[in-house]
């Protein structure tokens, strides 16, 4: 099983709505991640989870609050969104990237793999 | 930090002839992945090929290859016999060195059209 599954895969939410996003993977993955997608641009990283730990925060306003329940779970709970936030989001994981043997570090393959995303749109 | 630039934002091929899309980046690590990564309208991102920076033999997997200049910072998807299918947005991505996982640096993409 190579898939990563998000739901929902649409969403129309108003500015005083809550509503979460989520993401599930079951190929033992112990790094997942968000990433925003504004139309005709590349993913914008948001969130990272290594070892269900949120290692990094690329900035993003509060208003957008991730979870990671287990290491096959990620959720995204929205609250209080604007307008502008309405994008593409993406979910993906992978192998945790690096490792250190005897006091080298290596570099692992970490194929990420994407879920189809979830299509928000906030009015 | 590493960045990723893709110069051409649109291509078009005719069905069955080549194509190269150009990727260049630039980083401070030693160790890292570069990506191809393809995005069609059905928005899922999907990993097309993977080259490994210490590895001087460039990647191939089935029609599609790279031109890995390491020297050069340059990174080029070639696809021969192009489909229809492959009718997509093209991402190049880099990887790093870091504990945390798999941050991809993405370039702008290139929008590849094939024509019948």
């Amino acid at each position: 099983d190579t898939e990563v599954t998000q739901t929902p895969k649409h969403l129309v939410m108003g500015m005083t709505n809550k509503k979460s996003l989520k993401c599930e993977q079951h190929m033992g993955h112990r790094a997942m991640y968000w990433y925003k997608q504004k139309a005709k641009k590349p993913p914008e990283l948001m969130f990272v989870y290594s070892y269900e730990k949120l290692s990094i925060n690329e900035s993003v306003p509060s208003r957008f609050s991730p979870e990671c329940p287990n290491s096959s779970l990620l959720n995204l709970h929205l609250h209080a969104l604007q307008p502008e936030d309405s994008a593409l989001y993406l979910c993906a994981s992978s192998q945790v990237g690096a490792f250190m043997v005897f006091g080298t570090k290596g570099l692992m393959n970490t194929e990420a793999f994407f879920g189809q995303g979830t299509r928000l749109t906030v009015v | 930090a590493q960045t990723v630039t893709q110069s051409q934002p649109e291509m078009s091929v005719q069905e069955a002839e080549t194509v190269t899309l150009s990727c260049t980046y630039d980083t401070s690590e030693n160790n890292y992945y570069l990506f191809w990564y393809k995005q069609p309208p059905s928005r899922q991102m999907i990993l097309v090929i993977r080259q490994e920076a210490y590895k001087q033999q460039n990647a191939t997997e089935n029609r599609f290859s790279v031109n890995f200049q390491k020297a050069a910072k340059s990174f080029s998807l070639k696809i021969s016999d192009s489909q229809l299918g492959d009718t997509a947005m093209y991402f190049c991505a880099s990887s790093g060195e870091n504990n945390a996982g798999n941050m991809l640096t993405f370039g702008g993409g290139t929008r590849l059209m094939v024509k019948p």
